[in-house]
């Protein structure tokens, strides 16, 4: 796949494990997004990433770590999570932060907390 | 915050009929409304945006209109196909690229 990729696309585990999420952009942007979808809710944002620094948290409870590397790679660290926090986690990326512009989702990962 | 609301949550038409969805924003500030169209197992993909400079839009058989007085805009397809059924999810962002998103509709279109 071109665009925005992520990996793994599903993945299962137990509230004690630790695990990361990757998302790689090709397309030469500068923002990056996690969103978490649950059945039934708006997609919700969570961090936002702007040329590898984070500006947005959006209360998200610190089980969830977000690293941002350089402007290709972000990442999700989770860790002790609970089983409400299964759920779809999409990754975005946009041109830029500034303006209004198009942001381009990977596929997500599919993630089941035991 | 900006507070998206959007309805109906499903939507059935018969293939050919038109289908509407509508959304609601709070925060009198916000100046770029896409939609996004999330086939099942798929990721949501931008179909078509409106600036708050403009009134319609109009891509081939989708348009999306906004009434900024009101507050709310709408997308409108026409002559609907079978490939349109998917999630639709309509977004508020205000000055910058920080997306507040409906809770979606779920569009099936009937042979």
């Amino acid at each position: 796949e071109t665009g925005v990729t992520q990996t793994p696309r599903h993945l299962v585990m137990g509230m004690t494990n630790k695990k990361s999420l990757k998302c790689e952009q090709h397309l030469g942007h500068n923002a990056m997004y996690w969103y978490k979808q649950s059945a039934k809710k708006p997609l919700e944002l969570m961090f936002v990433y702007s040329l590898e620094e984070r500006v947005e948290n959006n209360s998200v409870p610190s089980r969830f770590s977000p690293e941002c590397p350089n402007s290709s790679h972000l990442f999700l660290h989770l860790h002790t999570l609970q089983p409400e926090d299964s759920a779809l986690y999409l990754c975005a990326s946009s041109q830029s932060l500034l303006g209004n512009n198009e942001q381009f989702f990977g596929p997500g990962t599919r993630l089941t907390v035991l | 915050g900006e507070n998206v609301e959007q309805h109906p949550s499903t939507l059935s038409v018969q293939e050919g009929d038109s289908a509407v969805i509508k959304c609601t924003y709070s925060d009198s500030a916000s100046n770029y409304f896409p939609w996004y169209k999330q086939e099942l197992g798929k990721r949501p993909q931008l179909i078509i945006d409106i600036r708050s400079n403009v009134g319609e839009k109009k891509d081939q058989r989708i348009a999306v209109t906004l009434n900024k007085t009101a507050k709310h805009f709408s997308l409108h397809i026409t002559e609907t196909q079978p490939e349109d059924s998917a999630v639709y999810f309509c977004a508020a962002s205000i000055k910058i690229n920080k997306f507040y998103f409906g809770s979606g509709t779920k569009l099936n279109v009937k042979p």
